[in-house]
C-alpha cells in the first residue's frame, strides 16, 4: 500500500521568503510523485511531478521539487513566496503504470506581506 | 478546448435519498476517476472508468456506483446517503490507465442534512 506524509497542516512565510513544503511517501514500487495546488472553491491543479526521469523537477509558478529515494522525500519549494501562492497544495503519489492518485491530508500555505 | 466540467456545482440533500453527479472530461480523454474530499482532507479515490467499465475502485461502500457513457463523460451515483457522505466531489480526467497525467474539475459540494 501506499501512502503519503504532508508535515504541517499550515505553513506561513512573508511575501518574498523561502517556501518549503514536505512530503514523505511511503510505496512498495518505484513511486510517480505529484504536487497539486487547490486555490479557494477550485479543482485542483498540477503543479509538478515526478516520473522517475531527473530528480529535480521544475514546474509551474517558479516551484520545484526534489525526489529522494534514501529519505522517501519530495518536499517543494519555491525561492520566493508571492502573495497570490496562498493556497493548499497536495502531495500525491501513483503505482508506476496506475493513474489513480493516493492524496496526503494538505498543507495550507499563508502569505503574508 | 474545455477542460474537465463537472455539474451541479453545489447540491443539498437530506439524509437518505440518492444523488447523481456528473462529469464531463477533458476533450480527447477517455479514463474518468472520482474523488471524495471531506473538509480538512486530501481527495480520496473512489473509482475509475475506461471504456465504460470500472476498473479501479477505492475502499467505499457499494452505495457508490458509477457509469461512464459511449462520449466518456460519468456519472457518480450514492444511494442511502448519510452525513458523512458530505464532501466535495472531484472528478478527473486522463488518457488511457497509463499514467497520463490527470486534470481535475472544480468539484460538486454536497451537502447532507
Amino acid at each position: 500500500a501506499q501512502s503519503v506524509t504532508q508535515l504541517g497542516s499550515h505553513v506561513s512565510v512573508s511575501e518574498g521568503a523561502l517556501v518549503l513544503l514536505r512530503c514523505n511517501y511511503s510505496s512498495s514500487v518505484p513511486p510517480y510523485l505529484f504536487w497539486y495546488v487547490q486555490y479557494p472553491n477550485q479543482g485542483l491543479q498540477l503543479l509538478l511531478k515526478y516520473t522517475s526521469a531527473a530528480t529535480l523537477v521544475k514546474g509551474i509558478n517558479g516551484f520545484e521539487a526534489e525526489f529522494k529515494k534514501s529519505e522517501t522525500s519530495f518536499h517543494l519549494t519555491k525561492p520566493s513566496a508571492h502573495m497570490s501562492d496562498a493556497a493548499e497544495y497536495f502531495c500525491a503519489v501513483s503505482d508506476r503504470g496506475y493513474s489513480t492518485l493516493t492524496f496526503g491530508k494538505g498543507t495550507m500555505l499563508l502569505v503574508s506581506p | 478546448d474545455a477542460g474537465v466540467t463537472q455539474s451541479p456545482t453545489h447540491l443539498i440533500k437530506t439524509r437518505g435519498q440518492q444523488v447523481t453527479l456528473r462529469c464531463s472530461p477533458k476533450s480527447g480523454h477517455d479514463t474518468v476517476s472520482w474523488y471524495q474530499q471531506a473538509l480538512g482532507q486530501g481527495p480520496q479515490f473512489i473509482f475509475q472508468y475506461y471504456e465504460e467499465e470500472e476498473r479501479q475502485r477505492g475502499n467505499f461502500p457499494d452505495r457508490f456506483s458509477g457509469h461512464q457513457f459511449p462520449n466518456y463523460s460519468s456519472e457518480l451515483n450514492v444511494n442511502a446517503l448519510l452525513l458523512g457522505d458530505s464532501a466535495l466531489y472531484l472528478c478527473a480526467s486522463s488518457l488511457g490507465l497509463a499514467l497520463g497525467e490527470q486534470f481535475f474539475g472544480p468539484g460538486t459540494r454536497l451537502t447532507v442534512l
